[in-house]
């Protein structure tokens, strides 16, 4: 099992639809949890972190599992700003010193 | 504000040539850390330093080497270049714990063709 799994979509979606991502992580013993938002062909960004009891952030709502291992994303509202691809990120198995990313899953958000 | 700045920002070599791809940032981080990403392979880790003078290996380590001689510059030296080392890499860096705040800050990639 890969440490950070996500569909890669690409998930397409008419403007103002709700849309929700998962992402699977095989360390049990993972304590820090992000998204990351990268536009086509720019850099990788930090969206939001990810905590035990879940956290919001406008439209943007990031869900923590542990039990399952998976984290999740939703986003309401969509915008065609929203087009993008978006990172699962774990800390590393080496310890508290690497982040494991996903390879991301597309969104598409059309008119 | 300059953060993380990476260069070249594009490069052609042959196979067997070696390079240099600089990375320095003002933002006084302690960590900073190499990535490619490669379609379809996400971004996967090369080298990290949590500090000066001190660096360890990633994932995918093997042909690069790093230093850490500055607080600011963290090159990447590419020593053979090969063709499986195309990518676009990444230079990121972070203060404090990287795992805590979650938040790198990524340069803006230097897309590498080894022909």
């Amino acid at each position: 099992r890969k440490e950070v799994e996500q569909d890669p979509g690409p998930f397409n979606v008419p403007e103002g639809a709700t849309v929700a991502f998962n992402c699977t992580y095989s360390n049990s013993a993972s304590q820090s949890f992000f998204w990351y938002r990268q536009d086509c062909r720019k850099e990788p960004k930090l969206l939001m972190s990810v905590y035990s009891s879940g956290n919001e952030d406008g439209r943007f709502t990031a869900q923590l599992n542990r039990a399952s291992q998976y984290i999740s994303l939703l986003i309401r509202d969509s915008k065609l700003s929203d087009s993008a691809t978006y990172l699962c990120v774990v800390n590393g198995n080496s310890g508290y010193s690497t982040l494991t990313f996903g390879k991301g899953t597309m969104l598409l958000v059309s008119p | 504000n300059a953060g993380v700045t990476q260069t070249p920002k594009f490069q052609v070599l042959k196979t067997g040539q070696s390079m240099t791809l600089q990375c320095a940032q003002d933002m006084n981080h302690e960590y900073m850390s190499w990535y490619r990403q490669d379609p379809g392979m996400g971004l996967r880790l090369i080298h990290y330093s949590v500090g000066a003078g001190i660096t360890d290996q990633g994932e995918v380590p093997n042909g690069y080497n790093v230093s850490r001689s500055t607080t600011e510059d963290f090159p990447l030296r590419l020593l053979s270049a090969a063709p499986s080392q195309t990518s676009v890499y990444f230079c990121a860096s972070s203060r404090g714990t990287v795992t805590n705040t979650g938040e790198l800050f990524f340069g803006e990639g230097s897309r590498l063709t080894v022909l």
